[in-house]
This record gives structure tokens, sequence and C-alpha cells, in this order.
């Protein structure tokens, strides 16, 4: 039973363009969403999240928008560049547990 | 520098062999965890402690034994070692102001291979 859902395993764009990741789930008790990047030989990294009492939260070149009632998140990435070629990870946590949630991953490739 | 240090990073081991990986952090995080990634799966947690002396079970835990005796340490105990437990695992702690956020830190990771 996969509560979070990345159903691209993998996504290549071109550097400059726009990236954008998705991420699904089923439990509408999840109160919090993350991401997380991770890099060959490394431990994942935390990116960037969002409440659930919000829609979209920005930090820089990236932007996380949360769609509650299509229980669908996406992070936008804008300008891609190559260093952030890696494998993210959408998280989810809530519904008074406090263990996070993860999706499968999306192994992004960004093209010179 | 703030870090997960686990050891080892890199194991190949036989079936039935007990074995220890250990994990320390130096952040003073009262939340430890441990995960492992596995192909198409993504990261499922096997346990996690809230405090020292309060562990409880992730979404995968059989096969595997914790303790969280100090608070910088929590080791992942494999009793009897399967080749279904051969995978990538990662320890990752978090400060209790910060587990609503859901912020772990993650060590860098250490591949099990059990033959």
């Amino acid at each position: 039973d996969q509560q979070v859902k990345q159903n691209s395993p993998s996504l290549s764009v071109q550097e400059g363009r726009i990236s954008i990741l998705n991420c699904d789930y089923t439990n509408s008790m999840f109160d919090y969403f993350l991401w997380y990047k991770k890099y060959p030989a490394e431990g994942p990294t935390f990116l960037i999240s969002i409440s659930s009492i919000k829609d979209k939260n920005e930090d820089g070149r990236f932007t996380v928008f949360l769609n509650k009632s299509a229980k669908h998140l996406s992070l936008h990435i804008v300008p891609s560049q190559p260093g952030d070629s890696a494998v993210y990870f959408c998280a989810a946590r809530g519904g008074g547990a406090q263990k996070l949630v993860f999706g499968q991953g999306t192994r992004l490739t960004i093209n010179p | 520098e703030a870090q997960v240090t686990q050891n080892p990073r890199y194991l190949i081991t036989v079936t039935g062999k007990k074995l220890t990986v250990t994990c320390s952090q130096n952040m003073n995080h009262e939340y430890m965890s441990w995960y492992r990634q596995d192909p198409g799966l993504g990261l499922r947690q096997i346990y996690y402690s809230m405090n020292v002396e309060v562990t409880d079970k992730g979404d995968v835990p059989e096969g595997y034994k914790v303790s969280r005796k100090e608070k910088r340490n929590f080791p992942l105990i494999l009793e009897s070692p399967s080749p279904n437990q051969t995978s990538l695992y990662f320890c990752a702690s978090m400060s209790q102001g910060r587990i609503v956020a859901g912020e772990l830190f993650f060590g860098e990771g250490s591949r099990l291979t059990v033959l």
C-alpha cells in the first residue's frame, strides 16, 4: 500500500528550462510534505517543505505546489542547472504519526 | 561539522552471520531512525526512536533490532541476516523541535549484501 507515489522513475530536462517533479498521495491526514534530494553515494538532504495549510512555498529556484483536493504536490525547479541532477524523493507526514512516508523517487537528469 | 555517521559503509556477509550497523550523530538530536532503500520502493522506515530508551517499529521491522542506550547512538542489528535484507540502509536524525516539519539529517548510507 504505497501512500506516497512518484509515478515517473526518471525525467530528463534541458539546462535552463523548468523541471517539474510530481507526487501523489492517498492519505488525507498528511499535514506536512517535503522534498529530499539525493546524490549518488550520499544520503538524502532536505530541500523544501510545505504545510497542508498552504498551497505554495518558494525558496530560490525551488517552488513546491500543493493541491489538496487532488492529493497532489509538485516541485518546480527554475531554471534547471546541471547540479540539480539527482534523485528526488517526496515525503509526507501526519495522521498522528511521527514518521515520514516516502515516495519511490524520481531521477532528474539535466542535460547541457 | 554536524553529521550522521554510519559504519560500515559497505559490507558483504553470509546468511545467518549476525551483524551490527552503527549510527552516531553529533547534533544532540532526540529523534533517530533507520530506513532501507530498495529499487522501486523508495525509502521505507525500519525502526525509529523518539529519545533514549524509547524505540518503536516502522513499516518493515521484521528481521531487525535496535537499541537506544545513548542519545547519540542508534545501532541497527541484524541477528540472522537473509538475502532479502540486501539493501542500502540510511540512518537519520532530527531535532525534536523540527519533528513537525520532518526535516531529517541522513547519514551517507551503508550498502549491505547478504549472500
